[in-house]
């Protein structure tokens, strides 16, 4: 069975100020993927990355960057100079290799960048 | 261009009634999935279904019936509806590769309010 764990329920920063959302994944998949998708307040959900089980590079784009840590199982999402914009409901996701192995996700991390 | 569309965007509606969202997808993929949201943001995969064939029925109750008269659309029909039917559903797209891994693009959502 696969699981995704964000464990933050509500984050709440001042803008500029960096951030970090965790996401914490269970699975007894050997190929899997992981994904990061925001939904802001004005309700689309927005695809922002998608990670497989065999690259642990981290990325960044902008401010954006995503640590995996396969050791750890856990995918986190940093957010650097954070801006008012970035306040979003934001979901971990997993998805296995196999053949109809459903999309899971976490129950989303509210952030809140105030001015 | 919109990439997936969904329509209505709100929906009102009176315990009992039957209603229909629709879907449609701009992006030559081959697989479509419909989510509910409920009101705690949680979001969770109800059907999916790759080049007109349904491919996952996650225990939906059958008063839900999607239909896809072609790959570029799913539509879902809910009869009898009930108060806990109320929720955000999402329309989502993506292209198929064996599996569930391919980044999945949503509609914007039609939230269903049953009085």
């Amino acid at each position: 069975a696969q699981k995704v764990t964000q464990a933050q329920t509500e984050i709440s920063v001042v803008e500029k100020e960096d951030v970090t959302l965790d996401c914490v994944y269970e699975t007894r998949d050997t190929t899997y993927y992981l994904f990061w998708y925001k939904q802001p307040p004005s309700g689309e959900l927005v695809f922002l990355i998608r990670r497989n089980s065999f690259d642990e590079q981290n990325e960044i784009s902008g401010r954006y960057s995503w640590n995996f840590q396969k050791s750890t199982s856990s995918f986190n999402f940093t957010i650097t100079a954070s801006q008012v914009v970035d306040s979003a409901v934001y979901f971990c996701a997993l998805s296995g290799g196999g053949a109809n192995s459903k999309l899971t996700f976490g129950k989303g991390i509210t952030l809140s960048v105030r001015p | 261009d919109t990439a997936v569309s969904q329509t209505p965007k709100y929906l009102v509606t009176q315990m009992g009634n039957d209603k229909s969202i629709k879907c449609e997808q701009n992006l030559g993929h081959d697989t479509m999935y419909w989510y509910k949201q409920d009101s705690k943001k949680f979001l969770k995969i109800m059907f999916s279904y790759n080049n007109k064939e349904l491919i996952i029925n996650e225990t939906v109750p059958n008063r839900f019936s999607p239909k896809s008269p072609d790959k570029a659309h799913l539509n879902l029909h809910i009869n009898s509806l009930e108060l806990g039917d109320s929720a955000v559903y999402f329309c989502a797209s993506s292209q198929w590769a064996g599996a569930f891994n391919q980044p999945q693009h949503f509609g914007d959502g039609t939230r269903l309010s049953i009085l």
